[in-house]
């Protein structure tokens, strides 16, 4: 069983610029979320993405998007990069048809905004 | 709030149990309490969930108090390997939201 993997593992990138995060699920999981994990708090829902569809979303900007494919993997894309857009993003793919399914995390990008 | 709280940090001895408590005092009776620890450098780590029975897998103990109002993690028996933060979450399927959690320090 293949699990979340997540790329690249660190990234710098200069206020302004555009990002693409990569995430894909593992074996057999057909949802994928995205948080945002600052430093020393808990991660924080960005949105869900079930059968290619965002199909929930927490209290980010339209600046922060997201696909996922036909295989179930995933990018989060951040555009116009802001300081405080520097932190972990974590992915985590699941299944939708299980309440209360289990998360399953890969172990984050971390992004740098200088 | 739909938050859960949390103590900051806890402290405990190398093969002793150990008890995380967590309030939810405004939970829904929809939402699951889940557990999921994290480890320094690492993704978090699904734990346990539950609704309103107690329940056991091969990691841990979740003990839900009768009025949902506050839940007990229990790991049996520590090792230094459970050193970690452990986040209490309440909420639906995807929707989780995440406190600052607590870090449990494990001394040998």
């Amino acid at each position: 069983e293949t699990g979340v993997t997540q790329s690249p593992t660190h990234l710098i990138k200069t206020r302004g610029q555009q990002v693409t995060l990569r995430c894909s699920s593992q074996s057999g999981h057909n949802t994928v979320s995205w948080y945002q994990q600052a430093l020393g708090q808990g991660p924080q829902f960005i949105f869900q993405y079930y059968r290619e569809e965002e199909n929930g979303r927490g209290n980010f900007p339209p600046r922060f998007s997201g696909l996922q494919f036909p295989n179930y993997s995933s990018e989060l894309n951040v555009n116009a990069l802001e300081l405080d857009d520097s932190a972990l993003y974590l992915c985590a793919s699941s299944l939708a048809d299980r309440v209360g399914s289990p998360l399953h995390f890969g172990n984050g990008t971390r992004l740098t905004v200088t | 709030d739909a938050k859960t709280t949390q103590p900051n940090s806890m402290e405990s001895n190398e093969e002793e149990p150990v008890h995380l408590p967590c309030n939810h005092s405004t939970i829904s009776g929809t939402d699951y309490i889940h557990w999921y620890r994290q480890l320094p450098s690492q993704g978090p780590e699904y734990v346990i969930h539950g609704l309103t029975s107690n329940v056991n897998n091969r990691m841990a103990s979740l003990a839900i108090a009768e009025d949902r109002k506050s839940s007990t993690l229990i790991l049996h028996r520590a090792t230094l390997r459970d050193a970690a933060v452990y986040y209490c979450i309440r909420g639906s399927n995807y929707q989780l939201i995440w406190g600052a959690g607590t870090k449990l320090i494990i001394k040998p």
